[in-house]
C-alpha cells in the first residue's frame, strides 16, 4: 500500500549543487505535482503534470525543472541549488486533477542548501 | 489576489473536547473546499472535499461545512482524540489545476 513514494527523504547540498528529487505512484493515477511547504506558508505549487507526456508550470517554477517520465514517475531537479530553495517539497497525486478527486501526497523530501 | 485565511493559527483543547477551525477565502472563481490534516512528519491527507452545490460533508468525527456565498468555511471535531494532534489545512481549487492552500491551523490535544 505504498501509494506515493518520494526520495530522498532528507537532503543537505551546497550553493551551486544540482540534484533531482525522485517521485512514483502505483495507483495509476493521471495528474501528478511538485509543491513546497515553506514555515507560516501553505503550499506552493511549483510544477504539475496533467497526464503523461504533459508538464505546466504553477506558482513558484523559477530555478526548477520537471520530468514525466512514464505514467508513474514524475521528478523535480534543481540545477544550481540556492539558499531560497531550502525547503520542504512533496510530490502529489490524483486520478483526473478535476474537482471532485483528492490529492494523495508523499512523505515530503526536507532539503536544505547551504 | 486569490488567498485561503485560516485561523486560529494554533489551538489546544482537551481530550474529549470538540473544536472547530474556521477558513476563508478570496479565491475565484471557485470549484471546490478541501480539508486535509498532516501530520507532524507526514505529506498532508484528505478529509472532505465539497464542491459548490454541497455546505456539509462529514468523515467520521470530522464535519466540514461551506457557505459559498460569504466564502466561508469550517471543520469541526467531535470528540477528539490524542491522536487528532496535527496540522489542519483548507484548500480552495480554482479552474484547472490551481489549488489554493491555506497555511493551516496547528491542533494540540492533551489528555
Amino acid at each position: 500500500n505504498a501509494g506515493v513514494t518520494q526520495t530522498p527523504k532528507f537532503q543537505v547540498l551546497k550553493t551551486g549543487q544540482s540534484m533531482t528529487l525522485q517521485c512514483a505512484q502505483d495507483m495509476n493515477h493521471n495528474s501528478m505535482y511538485w509543491y513546497r511547504q515553506d514555515p507560516g506558508m501553505g503550499l506552493r505549487l511549483i510544477y504539475y503534470s496533467a497526464s503523461e507526456g504533459t508538464t505546466d508550470k504553477g506558482e513558484v517554477p523559477n530555478g526548477y525543472n520537471v520530468s514525466r517520465l512514464n505514467k508513474r514517475e514524475f521528478s523535480l531537479r534543481l540545477e544550481s541549488a540556492a539558499p531560497s530553495q531550502t525547503s520542504v517539497y512533496f510530490c502529489a497525486s490524483s486520478a483526473t486533477g478535476k474537482g471532485n478527486q483528492p490529492q494523495h501526497f508523499g512523505d515530503g523530501t526536507r532539503l536544505s542548501i547551504l | 489576489k486569490n488567498q485561503v485565511e485560516q485561523s486560529p493559527q494554533s489551538l489546544i483543547i482537551l481530550e474529549g473536547k470538540n473544536c472547530t477551525l474556521q477558513c476563508n477565502y478570496t479565491v475565484s472563481p471557485f470549484s471546490n473546499l478541501r480539508w486535509y490534516k498532516q501530520d507532524t512528519g507526514r505529506g498532508p491527507v484528505s478529509l472532505t472535499i465539497m464542491t459548490f452545490s454541497e455546505n456539509t460533508k462529514s468523515n467520521g468525527r470530522y464535519t466540514a461545512t461551506l457557505d459559498a456565498d460569504t466564502k466561508q468555511s469550517s471543520l469541526h471535531i467531535t470528540a477528539s482524540q490524542l491522536s487528532d494532534s496535527a496540522s489542519y489545512i483548507c484548500v480552495v481549487g480554482s479552474y484547472g489545476q490551481n489549488f489554493v492552500f491555506g497555511p493551516g491551523t496547528r491542533l494540540s490535544v492533551l489528555p
